[in-house]
């Protein structure tokens, strides 16, 4: 299985909703990425996590709370989000961090939009 | 730090023609380059990759690219396009080892293809 998956393909929120987003490898990547990707542009990393830890947070505001309960998922929680968090939201996994040559693997993304 | 340009924003092919797109990139000691293609509305997925040895590298759907550590480019290459080819490409660096997790994009060319 050389798939990421990621739960829901779309998602349409008002700004005092809470929900969450999924993501899914069973690779056995132990380096897990969110991206934000907004129209024509590359994607903007968010968060990496690194054996179940986080390894890198982006200056991301509060309002995106990420978690990784285990080595094959990683969850993104959104609450009192802003229209301009409007965006395609990727997940990405890697076999691990020790390799800047490991090449990421990509889910389809969810297309969040925040009225 | 490690940076990305990819020239042209926009390229725009007649299907059958030959393909070149630019990549050119800074970065300190040995380059890990990845060319990612995206389908709209679809996550990134890895046309090919460079991390040493030949300097042409063979990837998936009949793409090339090749390194040249003199120009600093890694320009990815295709013969013949076809119709399916449209699509937003992706140059990318490796991350440094000071820099775990954190790839370089490239800002992306829009590929137009002309029946």
């Amino acid at each position: 299985d050389t798939e990421v998956t990621q739960t829901p393909k779309h998602l349409v929120m008002g700004m005092t909703n809470k929900k969450s987003l999924k993501c899914e490898q069973h690779m056995g990547h132990r380096a897990m990425y969110w991206y934000k990707q907004k129209a024509k542009k590359p994607p903007e990393l968010m968060f990496v996590y690194s054996y179940e830890k986080l390894s890198i947070n982006e200056s991301v505001p509060s309002r995106f709370s990420p978690e990784c309960p285990n080595s094959s998922l990683l969850n993104l929680h959104l609450h009192a989000l802003q229209p301009e968090d409007s965006a395609l939201y990727l997940c990405a996994s890697n076999q691990n961090l020790a390799g800047p040559y490991n090449e990421q693997f990509f889910g389809p993304g969810t297309r969040l939009t925040v009225l | 730090a490690q940076s990305v340009t990819q020239p042209d924003i926009h390229i725009t092919v007649s299907e059958g023609a030959s393909l070149e797109l630019r990549c050119n990139y800074s970065y300190g000691a040995t380059p890990y380059l990845f060319w990612y293609v995206q389908s709209p509305g679809q996550g990134l997925q890895l046309l090919l990759k460079y991390f040493s040895g030949d300097t042409l590298v063979q990837g998936i759907k009949g793409f090339e690219a090749e390194f040249k550590r003199s120009q600093s480019s890694f320009n990815l290459r295709k013969p013949s396009v076809h119709w399916s080819d449209a699509a937003e490409y992706f140059c990318a660096v490796g991350a440094a080892e000071t820099n775990a997790g954190k790839s370089t994009f490239g800002d992306g060319t829009t590929l137009t293809v002309k029946p």
